[in-house]
């Protein structure tokens, strides 16, 4: 079946560094990905979707010159926290549109993101 | 807007009994409806779409477009089937996927 990639599974850095978190289709080609956030105890909240070849599509509220995503390949997206702050610290979950239907999602294992 | 709502946080059923994880949603248009299911340290993956119109694990949901209502239900409820459930909508292919808050069902045995 589809499998969804995601590193690192966590990560800690130092305020005002950038981190990298990569997301990546195993076994299929996804021209479309979707970068959520999750809060302890709470629901995923969309960040981005990322397409293929052309630029983010970014919800309300969410800074593009802070989570800058790349997707490059059909096969990777990548979000960078660019100088990151102890408030960016959070669960960061990527997923992919599934052969099985255009908006049927396969999602990764997440990155937890602890900024010190 | 898009948006779904989930108005139980927290579920609890014995096991044997039925259960029921209710979804509405207001969406502009015709959506397509999912129950996603993240159990117990592991990733959340789809349970079942509105489309499909299948039973997944035993789990039923049926589109009511006149009530806006997406229920996940099952007539016997396992020990198993203890997770977060999330209803999720989305509109024409490849748009974004909405999430609600999740229901977290915990059948007790």
């Amino acid at each position: 079946g589809a499998v969804v990639s995601q590193h690192p599974s966590w990560v800690i850095c130092k305020s005002g560094t950038s981190v990298k978190i990569e997301c990546r289709s195993l076994d299929f080609q996804a021209t479309t990905m979707f970068w959520y956030r999750q809060f302890p105890k709470q629901s995923l909240m969309l960040m981005a979707t990322s397409n293929e070849g052309s630029k983010a599509t970014y919800e309300q509220g969410v800074e593009k010159d802070k989570f800058l995503i790349n997707h490059a390949s059909l096969t990777l997206s990548t979000l960078t926290v660019t100088s990151a702050h102890p408030e960016d610290s959070s669960f960061y979950i990527c997923s992919a549109s599934d052969p099985r239907g255009a908006n049927v999602l396969t999602f990764g294992a997440g990155s937890r993101l602890t900024v010190l | 807007a898009q948006r779904v709502t989930q108005p139980e946080k927290l579920l609890s059923v014995f096991k044997g009994a039925p259960v029921e994880l209710k979804c509405n949603y207001s969406y502009s248009g015709s959506p397509e409806l999912f129950w996603y299911v993240q159990y117990s340290r592991q990733r959340l993956q789809l349970l079942l779409r509105h489309i499909s119109r299948e039973s997944i694990k035993g789990f039923t949901a049926d589109l009511n477009k006149g009530e806006t209502s997406f229920h996940l239900k099952k007539p016997f409820a396992q020990e198993e089937d203890s997770a977060m459930y999330y209803c999720a909508l989305s509109g024409t292919s490849y748009d974004k996927v909405i999430f609600g808050p999740g229901t977290s069902l915990s059948v007790i045995p």
